[in-house]
C-alpha cells in the first residue's frame, strides 16, 4: 500500500530533551515536506526537500532540523524542544515539485504526530 | 492579506442540503488548485483538483474563477459523512509552485 509513515504518533516530552520524528514513504516520491498544524493557523510548512541531500526552510523552520540522506526518509529533529513546539505535525510527499504538471504536486500525508512539550 | 483565505465556518446544514464554500487567493499567477478534506485530528486527503474548466466528481463540483481569484466547492445532497474540514490549497506567491494551505472551512451535516 502506498503510504507515508510517521512515528511516533503521540509523544509527550519535556523542554530541552532532543527528539526525532521519523517519516518514510514507499512511493519513490522526490518531494517531501514537514508541516505543523495549530488551531486557527492552518498548515504551516517547516522544512521541505526536493530530493536526496536537498533541503530548504519553509515558513516556520526555527527550532527544527531535517535531513534527507535517502529518498524514502525525511526525519524531523527537535534539538531542544520548547512548549511552543507543541503541535500536530504532518509529513507529506509528492511525486515531484516545481511543476504544474497535472498530479505531480499532489501531496500524500502521513497520519500525523501529536507532540506535547511540557 | 493572507495568500489563501477561507471562511472558517462552521457551516451547519441538514442531510440532503446543498452547500458551497469559496476560497480566495492572492497570487494571480497561481497554477494549481486543490480541495483537501481533513477529518478531526487526521491527515488531510485530496478531495479533488480544480481545473480551469471546472470539474465534477459525483456530488462534488469544483470551480475556478481566475478573474475574481477564487475557487469554489459545491456539495450536493450532503451526507453525515461529509462532516469534515475542507482545505483550499493553491500554489504560492513565488514561481516555485509551493503549495499554500487555507485554514479550512468546517462543515457539520446534521441528521
Amino acid at each position: 500500500e502506498a503510504q507515508v509513515t510517521q512515528n511516533p504518533r503521540y509523544l509527550i516530552t519535556v523542554t530541552g530533551k532532543k527528539l526525532t520524528v521519523t517519516c518514510s514513504q514507499n512511493m519513490n516520491h522526490e518531494y517531501m515536506s514537514w508541516y505543523r498544524q495549530d488551531p486557527g493557523l492552518g498548515l504551516r510548512q517547516i522544512y521541505y526537500s526536493m530530493n536526496v541531500e536537498v533541503t530548504d526552510k519553509g515558513d516556520v523552520p526555527e527550532g527544527y532540523k531535517v535531513s534527507r540522506k535517502e529518498k524514502r526518509n525525511f526525519p524531523l529533529i527537535l534539538e531542544s524542544p520548547s512548549p511552543n513546539q507543541t503541535s500536530l505535525y504532518f509529513c507529506a510527499s509528492s511525486l515531484s515539485y516545481g511543476t504544474a504538471k497535472s498530479g505531480a504536486n499532489v501531496l500524500t500525508f502521513g497520519a500525523g504526530s501529536r507532540l506535547t512539550v511540557l | 492579506r493572507k495568500e489563501v483565505e477561507q471562511d472558517p465556518g462552521p457551516f451547519n446544514v441538514p442531510e440532503g442540503a446543498t452547500v458551497a464554500f469559496n476560497c480566495t487567493y492572492s497570487n494571480s499567477a497561481s497554477q494549481s488548485f486543490f480541495w483537501y478534506r481533513q477529518d478531526c485530528r487526521k491527515e488531510p486527503k485530496l478531495l479533488m483538483s480544480v481545473y480551469s474548466s471546472g470539474n465534477e466528481d459525483g456530488r462534488f463540483t469544483a470551480q475556478l474563477n481566475r478573474a475574481s481569484q477564487y475557487i469554489s466547492l459545491l456539495i450536493r445532497d450532503s451526507k453525515l459523512s461529509d462532516s469534515a474540514t475542507y482545505l483550499c490549497v493553491v500554489t504560492g506567491m513565488d514561481s516555485s509552485y509551493k503549495l499554500i494551505f487555507g485554514s479550512g472551512t468546517r462543515l457539520l451535516v446534521r441528521p
